[in-house]
């Protein structure tokens, strides 16, 4: 059965720390994503991966970096957490082209910037 | 602009009305379509697709959804609801880059 795990379902951080989110699939896929979702805006696209060791912004890249050394796992980072990165965080990965387009996500991480 | 719009933010229904949830997409984005559902505090789950084909396209759960190419949309419908369906729906299209586009989500609050 498809997978794609987060390392944690909830975080609480102070302003400042650095932030770390892990997301691994079990599917080999290419691709890999990361969505913040906020009421009434949707899911909007901060960095995607389609290989290890690329990566290529998304629409809200500001304030976050990525990285994928291997294939399964693609990690977010907050450099410097702030409040206004208060957030549920979902991590996706598909195959490259046809119907697999669809994207198979994760449970999300609820994360908290005090 | 590619881009994805789900008419309604919220949508309140009785159990066992039908319901209808309504997106339109952009015509510049590539027509492979989606809905996905979160139930509280869970990812995205895959409710049905629309890749080519038959316009009509049955899921999971009794939703099906129907593809029209003229007026850009591809709306969500179920005969009749059940509390278990309380949750938020997403659209999603497809760009040319392997990204999906998705609308901004709506709430189905279905009440007994």
């Amino acid at each position: 059965d498809v997978k794609v795990t987060q390392s944690s379902r909830y975080l609480v951080k102070r302003t400042g720390e650095k932030v770390f989110l892990e997301c691994v699939q079990d599917m080999d896929h290419e691709n890999m994503f990361w969505y913040r979702q906020d009421p009434g805006l949707g899911l909007r696209l901060i960095y995607f991966s389609y290989d290890v060791k690329m990566k290529e912004k998304g629409d809200i890249p500001e304030g976050y970096s990525v990285s994928r050394e291997k294939k399964e796992r693609f990690s977010l980072i907050l450099e410097s957490a702030s409040t206004n990165q208060t957030s549920m965080y979902l991590c996706a990965s598909s195959s490259p082209g046809g119907s697999s387009y669809e994207q198979y996500f994760g449970p999300g991480t609820r994360l908290t910037v005090t | 602009a590619q881009s994805v719009t789900q008419l309604d933010s919220q949508v309140p229904v009785f159990e066992e009305a039908p319901v209808e949830l309504r997106c339109n997409y952009s015509s510049s984005v590539s027509v492979y379509l989606f809905w996905y559902v979160q139930y509280p505090n869970q990812g995205l789950q895959l409710l049905l697709k629309y890749l080519s084909g038959s316009t009509l396209v049955k899921g999971i759960n009794g939703f099906e959804a129907e593809f029209n190419k003229s007026q850009t949309s591809f709306h969500l419908r179920k005969p009749s609801v059940h509390i278990s369906d309380t949750a938020e729906y997403f659209c999603a299209g497809s760009s040319n880059t392997g990204k999906l586009i998705f609308g901004q989500g709506t709430t189905l609050q279905v009440k007994p």
